[in-house]
């Protein structure tokens, strides 16, 4: 079965770079739409943005200035970079498979906090 | 930009009553791309629906839902112990490709 894990530093600075990356196991990453979405301290979720299987990309609005999600098929691997950070940036980061609208497959995400 | 309102915030009920959530979305949708969430604390959300009215997989048939245009409904017939938990509805525009969701509702133990 599919399995996403979220990984990186659980804790950025602000005005830096936050790099996550999430590893696939059980689908080709290349025959899938991913996307992230993020959670923030006791609130909602947040879409971030999309990868397609062609490789196209979509970003949050809110967020396209800052966000880049880019793929690594031979490892298996989504990426999510975000930059400049800030203290609103402080959430659980999800990545999950696409499919039908929805995210059918999720990781168990990751906490990322921003503090100097 | 699709804005969509979930209703109520918090729904107080205990095991056994039945729970109806509503998602309401700023404009009308297709329901093609409208989906339905779980999550527990400390847990990723779990899809329990997608294209309105489709349950996912391993998804109990006490879960039901249902709607069109601007008004959809998420509801559990009987709850369960296991079914407080807040509730996400979300919808996915192919045109341009983004997605939104609305803000949860809490099902709580009243």
């Amino acid at each position: 079965q599919v399995q996403l894990q979220e990984s990186g530093p659980g804790l950025v600075k602000p005005s830096e770079t936050l790099s996550l990356t999430c590893t696939v196991s059980g689908l080709p990453i290349s025959n899938y739409y991913w996307g992230w979405v993020r959670q923030a301290p006791g609130k909602g979720l947040e879409w971030i943005g999309y990868i397609y299987d062609s490789g196209d990309v979509n970003y949050n609005p809110s967020l396209k200035s800052r966000v880049t999600i880019l793929r690594d098929m031979s490892k298996s691997q989504l990426s999510l970079r975000l930059s400049p950070v800030t203290d609103a940036d402080t959430a659980v980061y999800y990545c999950a498979r696409a499919g039908n609208g929805g995210f059918p497959n999720w990781g168990q995400g990751t906490l990322v906090s921003v503090s100097s | 930009e699709i804005v969509l309102t979930q209703s109520p915030g918090t729904l107080s009920l205990s095991p056994g009553e039945r729970a109806t959530l509503s998602c309401r979305a700023s404009q009308g949708l297709t329901g093609k791309y409208f989906s339905w969430y779980q999550q527990k604390p400390g847990q990723a959300p779990r899809l329990l629906f997608y294209s309105t009215s489709n349950r996912a997989t391993g998804i109990p048939d006490r879960f039901s839902a249902t709607g069109s245009g601007t008004d959809f409904t998420l509801s559990i017939s009987t709850l369960e112990p296991e079914d407080f938990a807040v509730y996400y509805c979300q919808h996915y525009d192919p045109s341009p490709p983004t997605s939104t969701f609305g803000q949860g509702t809490k099902v709580e133990i009243k």
